[in-house]
């Protein structure tokens, strides 16, 4: 059974926090993001990843980073957490022509 | 700038066929055309994808124009649980995956 894993459900940070998103994928995947989802606006990306250590910047980057040192893990890091950045947080892998397989997402509350 | 263009909503009688249209009109020749659904607020879920000829699956067909400038997803006999936005994409391999504001589709009963 493939999966996508986030570390976490949901989750409660304080504003100026550093916060990790935890992604994991099972199937050799080449390629990851992360996507928010806020309502009205659908799903937005931030960042890609295509292979190991490297990254495209998405729609919406400004207030992330994001580290790739292993294949199958793929990180989402917000450096200083803003009221702004809660949001619903959705992770995804996909090979060469492949479908795309998504965590059941992360929900973030910053306060 | 949108790759694709869709409508914003749609309604389908259950039972009945839905036929979800996208626009592409500026597809290059080694793109595809992926379909996924999201349902509330779960992670989008794949549907289907092709190159140039029409696609079947369990779930759906999908039909590309010979210029492959547009596409139509075909929900052969759509239930309440095909309620969900409907997302029309077009990539390459090792390419971004970006989702537009998709079709709400409707189905009633």
């Amino acid at each position: 059974d493939v999966k996508v894993t986030q570390s976490s459900r949901y989750l409660v940070k304080r504003t100026g926090e550093k916060v990790f998103l935890e992604c994991v994928q099972d199937m050799d995947h080449e390629n990851m993001f992360w996507y928010r989802q806020d309502p009205g606006l659908g799903l937005r990306l931030i960042y890609f990843s295509y292979d190991v250590k490297m990254k495209e910047k998405g729609d919406i980057p400004e207030g992330y980073s994001v580290s790739r040192e292993k294949k199958e893990r793929f990180s989402l890091i917000l450096e200083s957490a803003s009221t702004n950045q809660t949001s619903m947080y959705l992770c995804a892998s996909d090979g060469m022509n492949t479908e795309a397989f998504f965590g059941q997402g992360t929900r973030l509350t910053v306060v | 700038d949108a790759k694709t263009t869709q409508p914003t909503s749609m309604d389908c009688a259950e039972g009945r066929a839905a036929n979800l249209p996208c626009n592409h009109s500026t597809i290059s020749g080694n793109e595809y055309v992926y379909w996924y659904r999201q349902i509330h607020s779960q992670g989008p879920q794949y549907i289907i994808h092709g190159l140039k000829n029409n696609e079947t699956n369990e779930m759906a067909s999908l039909i590309i124009t010979e210029d492959r400038k547009s596409s139509t997803l075909i929900l052969p006999h759509a239930t309440l649980r095909d309620t969900a936005v409907y997302y029309c994409i077009v990539r390459t391999y090792n390419n971004d995956m970006r989702f537009g504001a998709g079709t709400r589709l409707t189905v009633k009963p």
